[in-house]
C-alpha cells in the first residue's frame, strides 16, 4: 500500500529564508508527484507536477524535484514570503487500473515577517 | 470561469439524515472526484467518474452514493448520515485520461453530522 509521507509536519521561518519542504513515498510505480497549496478553510491550488520520468519543475520561486529511486520529492521555496504561509501537501499518482491520488497530511508553513 | 463550485459550503445534519452535495465545473473536464479530508489523516478519495454517466470507487466509499448524469455535475450523496462523516468534503476535477493534468478543487463543504 502506498503512504506519503510529509516531513515536518509544520515550519516557521522567518520572511526571506530560502526552505525546502520533504515528501517521502514508499512505491516507486507512481505515474506522477504533484505539490498542492492548501490556504486554511480553502480548497487546493496545484503549485507543481512532475511526471515520473522528470527530475524537477520549476514556477517562479517554487522548485520541485523527484526521484524516484529513493522515493523522495523536495519543494524548494525562494525567498520565503509571508504570503506562502499555507499548508503543503504533496500527492503521488499511482500507476495501475484504479485512479488515485495519494496525499500526505501536509507541512504547515508559517512565514513570518 | 467560475472553475469548481460546491453546494452546500456548510451543513449540520442529525444522524440518520439524508442530503446531497453537488459540485459543478465549467472547464468541460472528463474526470471529476470525491475526496475528505480529516485531521490527521489527510485526503481519502470517495469515488470518481471518468466520464459522463459512470462512476467508480475509491478509497473510502462505504456510506456513500455518486452520480454523473450531466458532464459538468457530480453529485454525492449520504442515505443515513454517521457521525464518523463529519468531514470537509472537497470535489475536483481533470481534463483528460492521461494523468498527466492537475486537478482542481473546489472551495470545499464542510459538514458536521450530530
Amino acid at each position: 500500500k502506498q503512504e506519503v509521507t510529509q516531513i515536518p509536519a509544520a515550519l516557521s521561518v522567518p520572511e526571506g529564508e530560502n526552505l525546502v519542504l520533504n515528501c517521502s513515498f514508499t512505491d516507486s510505480a507512481i505515474y506522477n508527484l504533484q505539490w498542492f497549496r492548501q490556504d486554511p478553510g480553502k480548497g487546493l491550488t496545484s503549485l507543481l507536477l512532475i511526471q515520473s520520468s522528470q527530475r524537477e519543475q520549476t514556477s517562479g520561486r517554487l522548485n520541485a524535484s523527484l526521484d524516484k529511486s529513493s522515493g523522495r520529492s523536495t519543494l524548494y521555496i525562494a525567498a520565503s514570503q509571508p504570503g506562502d504561509s499555507a499548508t503543503y501537501l504533496c500527492a503521488a499518482n499511482l500507476r495501475g487500473g484504479s485512479e488515485k491520488l495519494v496525499f500526505g497530511k501536509g507541512t504547515k508553513l508559517t512565514v513570518n515577517p | 470561469n467560475a472553475g469548481v463550485t460546491q453546494t452546500p459550503k456548510f451543513r449540520v445534519l442529525k444522524t440518520g439524515q439524508s442530503m446531497t452535495l453537488l459540485c459543478a465545473q465549467d472547464m468541460n473536464h472528463e474526470y471529476m472526484y470525491w475526496y475528505r479530508q480529516d485531521p490527521g489523516m489527510g485526503l481519502r478519495l470517495i469515488h470518481y467518474s471518468v466520464g459522463e454517466g459512470t462512476t467508480a470507487k475509491g478509497e473510502v466509499p462505504d456510506g456513500y452514493n455518486v452520480s454523473r448524469l450531466k458532464k459538468q455535475n457530480f453529485l454525492l450523496g449520504l442515505e443515513s448520515a454517521a457521525p464518523s462523516q463529519t468531514s470537509v468534503y472537497f470535489c475536483a476535477s481533470r481534463e483528460s485520461g492521461t494523468r498527466a493534468d492537475t486537478q482542481y478543487f473546489g472551495p470545499g463543504t464542510r459538514l458536521t453530522v450530530l
